[in-house]
């Protein structure tokens, strides 16, 4: 079974700033997806970014980019130019390529994070 | 295009009841998704349904907890006798399956938040 890991419950960032939001993860599969949803207040989940593992390349949506360690098993979110809609919950998740239709996804436990203006 | 609209936002409930939550997915979207979020977790899968099929319920509680969706109408979680332990925010996501899996993507309902008395 898979399983995801943030270990940081909190973080802050100074408005403008830069954040990096870490995780890992563990599976023996060769073939997933990794993915970084955000959920503010409103509790709507939304998808931030998406990493398909046989990419080497980092994926990368405007201020938001990853750093994607396969041989680590690390998938960390990099927040540049911090704003004050950022502050949130954000969660870590993968799902396996091998599962075909079925898009369960495995959720680490999430981190939240405050902006400071 | 209406998002995927889960209904009601807020249940509560007095332990022994039943709880009933409804997820309408996006138009067109023939796959749900329901997950619980536990306060302080990430969400944990429970159940995926196709339309009048139940795909994988590997994350039900094998007691107590149902799904389904029919041919017409909302997809259903039923929660019999209700407990305590029960109170989490409920969400339900929908796909299609008529994407690739290299552009597929889960939409998420804002969540029924159920809390048991």
């Amino acid at each position: 079974a898979q399983t995801v890991t943030q270990s940081q419950p909190e973080m802050s960032v100074q408005e403008a700033e830069t954040v990096t939001l870490s995780c890992t993860y563990d599976t023996s599969e060769s073939d997933y997806y990794l993915f970084w949803y955000k959920q503010p207040p409103s509790r709507q989940m939304i998808l931030v970014i998406r990493q398909e593992a046989y990419k080497q390349q980092n994926a990368t949506e405007n201020r938001f980019s990853v750093n994607f360690q396969k041989a680590a098993k690390s998938f960390s979110l990099k927040i540049s130019d911090s704003q004050l809609g950022d502050a949130a919950m954000y969660f870590c998740a993968y799902r396996s390529y091998s599962t075909g239709a079925n898009s369960k996804l495995t959720f680490g436990k999430g981190i939240t994070l405050s902006v400071r203006p | 295009n209406a998002g995927v609209m889960q209904n009601p936002r807020h249940l509560v409930r007095r332990r022994g009841q039943e709880a009933r939550l409804r997820c309408s997915p996006m138009k067109g979207h023939s796959h749900v998704y329901w997950y619980r979020q536990l306060p302080e977790e990430g969400l944990k899968f429970m159940v995926y349904l196709q339309k009048e099929n139940i795909i994988d319920e590997s994350g039900m509680p094998k007691e107590r907890f149902s799904a389904e969706f029919p041919k017409e109408g909302p997809s259903i979680l039923r929660i019999q006798q209700v407990v305590r332990g029960d109170s989490a925010a409920y969400f339900c996501a929908s796909s299609t399956a008529k994407t690739t899996l290299a552009n597929e993507k889960l939409f998420f309902g804002s969540g029924t938040q159920l809390s048991v008395l």
